[in-house]
């Protein structure tokens, strides 16, 4: 059964404050792996794809790397705008639908 | 591009009511359509998935069905509420392929069950 954890479960930083969260996931053959944002009151909205180890995704202040037990998504000098849930997710395995979500790590950024 | 919409955004019900919650998907054809359960402090959770149209499969036993009349149209239905039917509803779509492709999420019905 596939396994995604998230770290920290929670995560304060100053504005301008660079730091990463981590997921670590167990799976039966590596599929890719999907970042989303979710804003409180919202549904999940997609981030980034990565399908290799070692492969890199960027957007704005957001970098997505992938090795082949975890992933890490890098936030340099983050705003205000940028708090909110991050989650990272598996796609189904071999006969199966669902994503396999991790509980997500909640970032707060503080002016 | 691809839109997702959702509604209501939040709906109060009393136990034992109906419900019909609506999901429609622009600017693709074909799509795979998900709805999911999100509670409070946990994931997200699977309920239903489509392939085509009229084509429903249930991921977990529960007071829920779900229909899809047209292609880019999902629909959640009860007959009655539970209580334990609250909680945040998800609709997603992907690509018609389900292995390596992210789902997109609308976002979402705040549902309460009084």
């Amino acid at each position: 059964e596939d396994q995604v954890t998230q770290s920290p479960e929670a995560l304060r930083l100053q504005e301008g404050e660079s730091s990463s969260l981590n997921c670590s996931y167990t799976v039966s053959g590596l599929r890719g792996l999907f970042w989303y944002r979710q804003d409180p009151g919202k549904g999940p909205e997609f981030l980034f794809t990565l399908y290799s180890a070692g492969e890199e995704k960027e957007k704005e202040r957001l970098k997505a790397t992938l090795t082949k037990k975890e992933s890490f998504l890098h936030i340099t000098a983050p705003k205000p705008e940028d708090s909110a849930t991050y989650l990272c997710a598996v796609p189904p395995g071999t006969g199966r639908r669902a994503l396999t979500f991790g509980s997500g790590t909640r970032l707060q950024v503080q002016p | 591009s691809q839109t997702i919409h959702q509604w209501p955004a939040t709906l109060v019900q009393p136990v034992g009511s109906p419900l019909s919650l609506e999901c429609t998907v622009e600017g693709t054809s074909n799509p795979n359509l998900y709805w999911y359960r999100q509670a409070a402090g946990r994931g997200l959770q699977l309920l239903f998935y489509s392939v085509g149209i009229g084509q429903i499969s249930s991921e977990v036993p529960q007071n829920l069905s779900a229909s899809r009349p047209q292609d880019r149209q999902f629909i959640l239905s009860s007959k009655k509420l539970l209580l334990s039917d609250s909680g945040f509803y998800l609709c997603a779509w992907s690509g018609s392929s389900f292995s390596n492709q992210p789902q997109h999420f609308g976002d979402g019905t705040r549902l309460s069950i009084l």
